[in-house]
């Protein structure tokens, strides 16, 4: 079946440094979705890229979805302590744009005041 | 305000004694859908709903039902829980369709001994 994978699992950082993780899958994805998820907390969704090389912006978050839609990034502008959390992202399984969807395993990020 | 119920919140129950899990949503969602998420193991779907009466299984059903009665609930069935179960549960809700942000309960912490 697909496979979403991600790095790394985990990253510690200093307060002002940039942060990425990686999502890579074993299929071509319809779309590409990125979720944050504080520690205790529930995942929230952040953003869904559908089209090849498309890159979005959300003020210091920057996502890119790979030219053959199979891998994705999320960059992080100077990290703040807030931005603490575990980073996943999921694709829909079998080139569907909806329904059965994979998560990868998620980036465990620490960001040190 | 856009909400997804999950209940119970916490659950300690004994192995074989059925339980349900349910989940409420109040935007007239038409997607819904059930993960676990244990550590390591990042978030795994269950089961997933694209409309009333209409489910399909997700990467993990084993052990698991669900029932799509009524647009706005989508609750988890545990016939005979193990042990193997105990795990946090998150259910998730979303309009089809590209790029709609999808919305996730609280979640529901359940052992099983």
């Amino acid at each position: 079946g697909q496979q979403v994978m991600q790095i790394p699992q985990y990253q510690h950082v200093q307060e002002g440094e940039d942060f990425t993780t990686y999502c890579n899958s074993s299929t071509t994805l319809s779309n590409i979705q990125w979720y944050k998820q504080r520690p205790g907390g529930h995942p929230v969704f952040l953003i869904q890229l559908v089209k090849s090389g498309e890159v979005k912006k959300q003020k210091r978050l920057t996502f890119q979805f790979g030219e053959a839609k199979k891998n994705s990034s999320l960059h992080i502008t100077a990290t703040q302590t807030t931005d603490v959390g575990t980073y996943f992202c999921a694709g829909p399984a079998g080139g569907t744009s909806y329904g059965k969807l994979t998560f990868g395993q998620g980036t465990i990020l620490t960001v040190h005041p | 305000e856009a909400q997804v119920t999950q209940n119970p919140r916490y659950l300690i129950t004994v192995t074989g004694k059925k339980l349900t899990v349910t989940c409420s949503q109040n935007m007239n969602h038409e997607y819904m859908s059930w993960y676990r998420q244990d550590p390591g193991l990042g978030l795994r779907q269950i089961y997933y709903s694209m409309n009333v009466e209409v489910t399909d299984k997700g990467d993990v059903p084993e052990g698991y039902k669900v029932s799509r009665k009524e647009k706005r609930n989508f609750p988890l069935i545990l016939e005979s829980p193990s042990p193997n179960q105990t795990s946090l549960y998150f259910c998730a809700s979303s309009r089809l369709g590209v790029g709609n942000t999808i919305y996730f309960g609280e979640g529901s912490w359940l052992t099983v001994v």
